[in-house]
């Protein structure tokens, strides 16, 4: 991977309601995407991936779409939670390539109003 | 089982004084990695080590040496700590290899330098 947009940086929404973050990359080759989340002072936790060949995955109230054709991602949570509030990433890498390592966005604050 | 673990969680050091960062996984997965994250950054991979025996550079490896000691430990080294080293460090370890490169993180290492 070489470059992860990811917006917004802070998304404020009330509780029950849906919570949606983007990101764009810019490598082609990019075919694996998983998303991250971040409570504060602790390390960043799988929550969901996709793979190149599928355009939606759902894990309860998450869910993940891809468009590689526009090279972008998109993080979904319905009915949010109080304990949704965290800092999610993006990532991505070009899995079958020669360099390792997932590329980051730059994150962005959840937080659900009570 | 306890995943990755990294110590110490927290250390301070002054301009030019070194230091190893350590971090173990039980997971028996081959590939393992060292990120750090700042403020407002997303995380950006340092080192990363595909398989035992074998180490190479990721985005920002200036400054650092690592040490792939054994399957389950991969250590970091800072030779003379400046403070744009300043950060929080993270450890992880993972299955890579198409289509997946799916990691999971430690709780991170919060390092000052003076």
């Amino acid at each position: 991977g070489e470059n992860v947009e990811q917006h917004p940086s802070t998304l404020s929404v009330q509780e029950g309601d849906s919570a949606v973050i983007k990101c764009t990359y810019s490598d082609s080759a990019s075919n694996y995407f998983p998303w991250y989340k971040q409570e504060l002072g602790k390390g960043p936790q799988l929550i969901i991936d996709i793979r190149s060949n599928v355009g939606e995955k759902k894990d309860q109230r998450i869910a993940v779409t891809l468009n590689k054709t526009a090279k972008h991602f998109s993080l979904h949570i319905t009915e949010t939670q109080p304990e949704d509030s965290a800092v999610y990433f993006c990532a991505e890498c070009n899995s079958g390539g020669g360099a390792d390592g997932l590329t980051f966005g730059k994150g962005t604050h959840l937080i659900i109003q009570p | 089982n306890a995943g990755v673990t990294q110590t110490p969680k927290f250390q301070v050091l002054k301009t030019g004084q070194s230091m190893t960062l350590q971090c173990a996984q039980d997971m028996n997965h081959n590939s393992m990695y060292w990120y750090r994250q700042d403020p407002g950054m997303g995380l950006r991979l340092i080192y990363y080590s595909a398989s035992e025996g074998t180490t190479d550079k990721g985005e920002v490896p200036n400054g650092y040496n690592v040490s792939r000691l054994n399957k389950r430990e991969f250590s970091l080294r800072l030779e003379s700590a400046a403070p744009s080293q300043t950060s929080v460090y993270f450890c992880a370890s993972g299955r890579r290899g198409p289509p997946t490169n799916e990691q999971f993180f430690g709780p991170g290492t919060r390092l000052t330098v003076l």
